[in-house]
């Protein structure tokens, strides 16, 4: 089965506070794909970052970064120093390769920055 | 850069109407995908197609048909409107593993 769960359903901080966004996911693929999206109130959903499962490789991209842990099965997305206009709805995704092409996405976590 | 639109940002139909939801891709990808979004139950796959006028099932196809005659294009279309297809509709294309999305239309069935 693939399964994304993202149990955090609301959060709200501070603007300039860090906010980690938590993804736990399931698979019986022995080869995935990770992703998380952005969707601002615009609506449209942005891509920010895909990994392998077999790089496990942290990665940091200007105040973003994300863990990946194969060990727990988690793949966690950190703001540094939020701003408002990282306000938005967030998805975490699986895409398998053994089980079919599908993505499968989390409910989403819905961050809101307070000025 | 990735180009995927949609026909409309917003669409209002009547309960009945037979509703053409159009999605454009640019980038040449085989794979394209539609999904709804609703409060509380995330994205949810319709109908997705890996090559012209080959298509297969999502999870929730039922009320739903979809097109696919170019490889442009992918169309959904829903032959009866009902008030519980109201939602929003999010159009993705696909070339490598990575789904990039359009702006999505937001359809009201009254």
């Amino acid at each position: 089965a693939q399964k994304v769960t993202q149990a955090q359903t609301e959060i709200s901080v501070v603007e300039k506070e860090d906010v980690t966004l938590d993804c736990v996911y399931e698979t019986r693929d022995t080869t995935y794909y990770l992703f998380w999206y952005k969707q601002p109130p615009s609506g449209e959903l942005v891509f920010l970052i895909r990994r392998n499962s077999f790089d496990e490789q942290n990665e940091i991209s200007g105040r973003y970064s994300w863990n990946f842990q194969k060990s727990t099965s988690s793949f966690n997305f950190t703001i540094t120093a939020s701003q408002v206009v990282d306000s938005a709805v967030y998805f975490c995704a699986l895409r398998g390769t053994n089980t079919g092409n599908q993505f499968y996405f989390g409910t989403g976590t819905s961050l809101t920055v307070i000025p | 850069d990735v180009k995927v639109t949609q026909s409309s940002r917003y669409l209002v139909k009547r309960t009945g109407e037979k509703v053409f939801l159009e999605c454009v891709q640019d980038m040449d990808h085989e794979n394209m995908f539609w999904y709804r979004q609703d409060p509380g139950l995330g994205l949810r796959l319709i109908y997705f197609s890996y090559d012209v006028k080959m298509k297969e099932k999502g999870d929730i196809p039922e009320g739903y048909s979809v097109s696919r005659e170019k490889k442009e294009r992918f169309s959904l279309i829903l032959e009866s409107a009902s008030t519980n297809q109201t939602s929003m509709y999010l159009c993705a294309s696909s070339l490598d593993h990575t789904q990039y999305f359009g702006p999505g239309t937001r359809l009201t069935v009254l």
